[in-house]
């Protein structure tokens, strides 16, 4: 079965701190991403990667970043935590783009900024 | 722009009923369909994902239809249980991205 784990279920930081958030998989996946998911909309998609060291803007980019230096490993960077950053995050990943492979999700990390 | 629609937003039938979930879909040009399951809190779990090419896809008592011509899919549980209730989501992969509607609330009634 394939595991996508998130380091943290639950964050509390302040505003201004730098957030990292961290994901892993280990079904060897090319195809990895980042959503948030607030209520009345939906998920929306932050960032994706297709291979190591790449990376695209997803729908909502501002204000975050991502790395990918491993295959196995993409971290969402928050520069500067902001209140409207407050969401649930959910990393998924996936075998290559058009496989027609379905999307796994890890159970995501509930990060609140005060 | 791709946009997914589902209704109803919520639903709350008594155990046992079969049910139809609506899922709606702006362009045809799509990839494939996925539905998803997400319990309170947690991640989502992919339940079926059906290709452009195909009609419908089974799993145990699910059954999820694609009409790509009319932008429709829906997601069919049959003698539901207690254990369904969840948030069911569906999403169109498009442009290599998954773009997600915003769910439909299923509360089954013991």
């Amino acid at each position: 079965d394939v595991k996508v784990t998130q380091s943290s279920r639950y964050l509390v930081k302040r505003t201004g701190e730098k957030v990292f958030l961290e994901c892993v998989q280990d079904m060897d996946h090319e195809n990895m991403f980042w959503y948030r998911q607030d209520p009345g909309l939906g998920l929306r998609l932050i960032y994706f990667s297709y291979d190591v060291k790449m990376k695209e803007k997803g729908d909502i980019p501002e204000g975050y970043s991502v790395s990918r230096e491993k295959k196995e490993r993409f971290s969402l960077i928050l520069e500067s935590a902001s209140t409207n950053q407050t969401s649930m995050y959910l990393c998924a990943s996936s075998t290559q783009v058009l496989d027609n492979s379905p999307l796994h999700f890890g159970n995501g990390t509930r990060l609140t900024v005060t | 722009k791709q946009e997914v629609t589902q209704i109803p937003a919520a639903l709350s039938v008594p155990e046992g009923e079969n049910l139809v979930l609506n899922c709606s879909f702006t362009d045809s040009a799509i990839y494939n369909l996925q539905w998803f399951r997400q319990d309170p809190g947690k991640g989502l779990t992919s339940l079926l994902l059906i290709q452009s090419s195909q009609r419908e896809q089974t799993s145990g008592r699910l059954n999820a239809s694609l009409d790509k011509s009319s932008g429709r899919s829906t997601l069919y549980i049959a003698a539901s249980q207690p254990g369904d209730s969840a948030t069911y989501l569906c999403a169109v992969d498009s442009s290599y991205k998954l773009i997600f509607g915003s769910g439909t609330r299923l509360l089954v009634r013991p």
